[in-house]
C-alpha cells in the first residue's frame, strides 16, 4: 500500500468554479502535511502547509482530518493558471523527509 | 540569487554506462536531499545528504547507486551500470536546516536521464 494515496484525476474544472480534492495517507505517525504544487515537467514547489486547524491562504483551503487520516485541498475562483498536478505530502520524520504522493492533476478550461 | 542547479539537465545512457548526477544547492543551505519520479508517478525519496554525511539512504537502491556531498563542490549522485528501469526524473532538493520548520524543499528543475 502506498503512504500517500491520490486520486489522479484529471480534474477538469471550468474557470471560475470550485475544485476540492482528498488524499489520504497510511502512516498515523505522520507529523505533518504540505502540498506542493508541479507544472508539467517542472519541479514541485510548496503550495502551501495543512495545518491541523485548517487553513487558508488566498483561494486555497487545507483541511486535515487525522482521526480518517485524510487531508483535502480545495481552489475556490479557479484560473487557468491553477492548472497543474497537486501534490500531498506527509512528513514521517522530524528532520524533513517528505513523503509525496502521486498527485492530482487539475485542468482549468475556459 | 541562484536557486538549486542541477546538471546536466538531460542525459542518455547506454544500458552498462555509468550517470553522474550534479546537485548545487541553493546559497546558504547545507542539506541536500534525492528524489526519484518515474513516469506516471509521485516521487520516491532517495537520499539525505548534509555536508560530508549520508544521514538517511533507505530510499536508495541496494546497488549501482550512491550519492555524496563533498565539502567542496556539489552534491552528486551516480548510478553505475545503468539499466533501461533507471529512466527517470531525477530531482534534488535543498533546504537551510533540516526543513523541520516549514516543511519546504526547494527543488532543482532535474536531471531527465534516459537509458537506451
Amino acid at each position: 500500500r502506498k503512504e500517500v494515496e491520490q486520486d489522479p484525476g484529471p480534474f477538469n474544472v471550468p474557470e471560475g468554479a470550485t475544485v476540492a480534492f482528498n488524499c489520504t495517507y497510511s502512516n498515523s505517525a505522520s507529523q505533518s502535511f504540505f502540498w506542493y504544487r508541479q507544472d508539467c515537467r517542472k519541479e514541485p514547489k510548496l503550495l502551501m502547509s495543512v495545518y491541523s486547524s485548517g487553513n487558508e491562504d488566498g483561494r486555497f483551503t487545507a483541511q486535515l482530518n487525522r482521526a480518517s487520516q485524510y487531508i483535502s485541498l480545495l481552489i475556490r475562483d479557479s484560473k487557468l493558471s491553477d492548472s497543474a498536478t497537486y501534490l500531498c505530502v506527509a512528513r514521517l520524520d522530524s528532520w524533513g523527509k517528505l513523503q509525496f504522493g502521486a498527485g492530482t492533476q487539475v485542468v482549468v478550461t475556459p | 540569487n541562484a536557486g538549486v542547479m542541477q546538471n546536466p539537465r538531460h542525459l542518455v545512457r547506454r544500458r552498462g554506462q555509468e550517470a553522474r548526477l550534479r546537485c548545487s544547492p541553493m546559497k546558504g543551505h547545507s542539506h541536500v536531499y534525492w528524489y526519484r519520479q518515474l513516469p506516471e508517478e509521485g516521487l520516491k525519496f532517495m537520499v539525505y545528504l548534509q555536508k560530508e554525511n549520508i544521514i538517511d539512504e533507505s530510499g536508495m537502491p541496494k546497488e549501482r547507486f550512491s550519492a555524496e556531498f563533498p565539502k567542496e563542490g556539489p552534491s552528486i549522485l551516480r548510478i553505475q551500470q545503468v539499466v533501461r528501469g533507471d529512466s527517470a526524473a531525477y530531482f534534488c532538493a535543498s533546504s537551510r536546516a533540516s526543513g523541520q520548520d516549514t516543511g519546504e524543499l526547494f527543488f532543482g528543475e532535474g536531471s531527465r536521464l534516459t537509458v537506451l
